[in-house]
């Protein structure tokens, strides 16, 4: 099984504050996912990547499959980006597709 | 366009007692999925479906299960509820295909008492 590990699980930045989260996981894959839930528990999909980087407005996404590692950075970080981020691999437990997903960061941006 | 839908958005259950959680697509997606989300925890897959007709176990199966009779709707079932099963749940769905982002329902929170 693809274990994900994110870090921090925490995070409280100033407006304005560049913000980088972290994720690894130990077993190789073809994509990666990033997800942001809302503080009301919606969850979207922010990036799918498989190689190199994503760029979407403020958030950029960057992974490094030889490390097994991937990163989300955000750009001139505002109170409305405080959320939970989390990243997602392609599930490996079995037959079934679907994903396994990270503990989530937990992040708040002070104005 | 509604997207991912599911019904109810919350329930309190006694053990033993048992429930369907009900999620549908507007979107004409083949794939759609069950998670659970529990505090200090990932979201753990329970149930994927391919098409109508077919389902697989995921992660955490024990105590569900699933119908997929067409291609819109794909249900949860607890048949006996247990306190274990008080969590966050989730519906998603996607195109076919490996890089394909999923769409998530709203949730459903249930307690179980």
């Amino acid at each position: 099984k693809n274990e994900v590990e994110q870090s921090p699980q925490n995070l409280t930045a100033q407006e304005g504050e560049f913000i980088t989260i972290n994720c690894s996981y130990s077993v190789g894959i073809s994509a990666l996912h990033w997800l942001q839930q809302h503080p009301g528990g919606g969850i979207v999909s922010l990036f799918m990547l498989s190689s190199g980087k994503k760029k979407h407005g403020r958030l950029i996404a960057t992974i490094n499959i030889q490390e097994k590692h991937s990163s989300l950075h955000i750009t001139a970080s505002h109170p409305r980006d405080s959320a939970v981020y989390i990243c997602a691999v392609p599930y490996s437990g079995g037959g079934a597709d679907g994903l396994t997903f990270g503990k989530g960061t937990h992040l708040i941006i002070q104005p | 366009n509604a997207g991912v839908t599911q019904t109810p958005k919350f329930q309190v259950l006694k053990t033993g007692q048992s429930m369907t959680l009900q999620c549908a697509q507007d979107m004409n997606h083949n794939s759609m999925y069950w998670y659970r989300q529990d505090p200090g925890m990932g979201l753990r897959l329970i149930y994927y479906s391919a098409s109508e007709g077919t389902t697989d176990k995921g992660e955490v199966p024990n105590g569900y299960n699933v119908s997929r009779l067409n291609k819109r709707e794909f249900s949860l079932r607890l048949e006996s509820a247990a306190p274990s099963q008080t969590s966050v749940y989730f519906c998603a769905s996607k195109t076919a295909g490996l890089y394909n982002e999923q769409f998530f329902g709203p949730g459903t929170r249930l307690t179980v008492l």
